[in-house]
């Protein structure tokens, strides 16, 4: 009964590089949020997604990040042209469905280090 | 937007004292959740209070939900080593979807 999986767990970048951050929700689970988190901080909201659709994206910045959860496969984060700012653990969680009451299954996280 | 705050950010204890997080929101929570983070792990979900003025326990765990719905606490009696992280309170206001977390309070324990 596999959690939440992402991967890469770790994942370095060059400045002006992208980066490509998956995450497969726990089975029957359909709706996936993403986290960042910067040393020594909390978890920053970042977006909310069920399967093709972007339900709350207020916590994303304007550019270079994007987020889509298709139809098939895993939820995908990318950031495109990557600045050593972005390097953080980027948290992704899932929840059986969005009602008010759910708790978040996280998963172990995805390491981004911008050199 | 909702902010959710967290204090003390650090706090230092010795083996066996007690422990207590504050966490306060700026507005009225519909309910508030827990989670604990390990040094280099991922946050793991301890409880949710839904109900103002709920208290509930888990064994050396107390967490209150305030009258307001508002703010809470978690309290541990007696630390020990295995108690050592951070831990976040989350709370989801009125018609929103995604859980803000405060910044966490970080428990180191010297034995």
């Amino acid at each position: 009964n596999a959690g939440v999986m992402q991967n890469p767990r770790h994942l370095v970048r060059r400045r002006g590089q992208e980066a490509r951050l998956r995450c497969s929700p726990m089975k029957g689970h359909s709706h996936v949020y993403w986290y960042r988190q910067l040393p020594e901080e909390g978890l920053k909201f970042m977006v909310y997604l069920q399967k093709e659709n972007i339900i709350d994206e207020s916590g994303m910045p304007k550019e270079r990040f994007s987020a889509e959860f298709p139809k098939e496969g895993p939820s995908i984060l990318r950031i495109q042209q990557v600045v050593r700012g972005d390097s953080a653990a980027y948290f992704c969680a899932s929840s059986p469905t969005g009602l008010g009451a759910n708790v978040l299954t996280f998963g172990a996280g995805s390491r981004l280090t911008v050199l | 937007g909702q902010q959710v705050m967290q204090i003390p950010q650090y706090q230092h204890v010795q083996e066996g004292e007690d422990f207590t997080t504050y966490c306060n929101s700026s507005t009225t929570l519909s309910n508030i959740q827990w989670y604990k983070q390990r040094p280099g792990g991922h946050p793991v979900f301890l409880i949710q209070l839904v109900k103002s003025g709920e208290v509930k326990k888990q064994k050396r765990l107390t967490f209150q939900f305030g009258e307001a719905k508002k703010n809470s606490s978690l309290h541990i009696t007696a630390t020990q080593t295995t108690d050592v992280g951070t831990y976040f309170c989350a709370g989801r206001g009125g018609g929103a979807d995604g859980l803000t977390f405060g910044k966490g309070t970080h428990l180191i324990i010297q034995p």
